[in-house]
């Protein structure tokens, strides 16, 4: 079946660098993005999202880039920090679709090194 | 706003006993969604409640799982009787309406062992 899922289980990331997490989209028929932040013991908090008439958004430290021609969806933190160690989930419904189509990707562990 | 609260934060029990996970959504919140959280599958959604009444209940696995949302500031999810399989973290979440664009908030998780 159609799915989110995402290219790289761990990304080891030095502190001060930028990161770039990815995530591939296979249903066509998404049109809304989100991602969420997931630290240790806590439930996922959300970060940034995007809707498909857009290809980027930008929030504090973070951008979304959506290509839609091949379905790829990114999340770049820039000057990374400790504090950005967490599990980082992409995921993806149609815009009218219900909180219940909601689709959430495995997630990747991103891990900040001093 | 204290945001999603839920009770307890860990939970150890013996197969066949009874589970109960409790939420308290941010008041205002309209739905209500209990996900499970496991390494296998992921964030899986399992019911969610819209006004107090259940909309969507397509993932919860199976009859010994059942939710309850008795009024609009308390619900919750109950597991009778309890399996090993049924360990994972449980996520209660709400949400001030189903339209895109507005956020889902998360409680910090109940995290159920059976032994």
């Amino acid at each position: 079946g159609e799915s989110v899922g995402l290219h790289l289980p761990t990304l080891s990331v030095q502190e001060g660098d930028n990161s770039i997490i990815n995530c591939a989209y296979s249903n066509s028929a998404s049109d809304y993005f989100i991602w969420y932040k997931q630290e240790s013991g806590k439930g996922p908090q959300f970060i940034i999202d995007i809707r498909s008439n857009m290809d980027k958004r930008q929030g504090q430290r973070v951008t979304v880039l959506l290509n839609k021609t091949v379905k790829h969806l990114s999340l770049q933190i820039a000057a990374t920090q400790p504090g950005d160690s967490a599990v980082y989930f992409c995921a993806e419904m149609g815009a009218t679709d219900s909180w219940g189509k909601l689709q959430f990707g495995a997630g990747t562990q991103v891990v900040v090194t001093p | 706003d204290a945001g999603v609260i839920q009770s307890p934060r860990h939970e150890v029990t013996e197969m066949g006993q009874e589970v109960t996970l409790r939420c308290k959504p941010i008041s205002g919140h309209d739905y209500l969604f209990w996900y499970r959280q496991t390494m296998m599958r992921g964030l899986e959604l399992l019911i969610y409640f819209n006004n107090n009444v259940p909309i969507d209940d397509s993932g919860m696995p199976e009859d010994r799982f059942s939710a309850k949302m008795p009024n609009a500031s308390f619900s919750t999810l109950k597991i009778q009787p309890s399996e090993p399989r049924d360990s994972a973290v449980y996520f209660c979440a709400s949400s001030l309406t189903v339209v895109a664009g507005n956020t889902i908030y998360f409680g910090e998780g109940s995290w159920l062992t059976v032994v």
